[in-house]
């Protein structure tokens, strides 16, 4: 049972480019998130996703876009990257008709220079 | 709207001793969920213990028990016979009923020292 799984771990990035963090679930959970953490700090929810086709936007959702084709798969992708997108970002899930509780896949760890 | 206040950002306890993290919430709903999550070094965030906010009796896992005060809106952590193992950032959160959004308090980095 994979759970919630993310590539790459980890990214350098120069300040301009492009990438996409992928994310797939394989609990067939219709919620899904994108956090990032900054250094000491908690959670900051970027874009959510309550099913295939819907999307919409968190806290911090500035210089990012996702989609969502399948229930499956929530992919984050940065544009222009900037040195303020260095962060760790989590992507998780949850079944809302369950515990409530969020599956957490393991990170990925984004530099920004 | 909805806030999770952690207020010790770091703490230290002796190994095999016990030692209690603070959480306070602050909403108006009356159908919600609680959740500890430890992160360890190694970034992993992982479920600690959850409470469903109608049930009045304290969830207990092992040596992870919570003191829920509904009608102070606290959220506490307790841990026992600290370990090694238990040295990690802890964060509380928050959910309500109906909704999609968890709401993260900033972290207590506890150490547990040999």
């Amino acid at each position: 049972n994979a759970g919630v799984t993310q590539t790459p771990k980890f990214r350098i990035l120069k300040i301009g480019q492009s990438m996409t963090l992928q994310c797939t679930q394989d609990m067939n959970h219709n919620y899904m998130y994108w956090y990032r953490q900054d250094p000491g700090m908690g959670l900051k929810l970027i874009y959510y996703s309550v099913g295939a086709g819907i999307t919409d936007k968190g806290e911090v959702p500035n210089g990012y876009n996702v989609s969502r084709s399948t229930t499956e798969d929530f992919p984050l992708r940065l544009e222009l990257a900037a040195p303020s997108q260095t962060s760790v970002y989590f992507c998780a899930s949850t079944d809302p008709q369950g515990t409530y509780e969020q599956y957490f896949g393991p990170g990925t760890r984004l530099t920004v220079t | 709207a909805q806030t999770v206040t952690q207020s010790q950002p770091e703490m230290s306890v002796q190994e095999a001793e016990t030692v209690t993290l603070s959480c306070t919430y602050d909403t108006s709903e009356n159908n919600y969920y609680l959740f500890w999550y430890k992160q360890p070094p190694s970034r992993q965030m992982i479920l600690v213990i959850r409470q469903e906010a109608y049930k009045q009796q304290n969830a207990t896992e092992n040596r992870f028990s919570v003191n829920f005060q509904k009608a102070a809106k606290s959220f506490s952590l307790k841990i026992s016979d600290s370990q090694l193992g238990d040295t990690a950032m802890y964060f509380c959160a928050f959910s309500y009923s109906g909704t999609y959004k968890y709401i993260f308090g900033t972290g207590t980095r506890l150490k547990v020292l040999a």
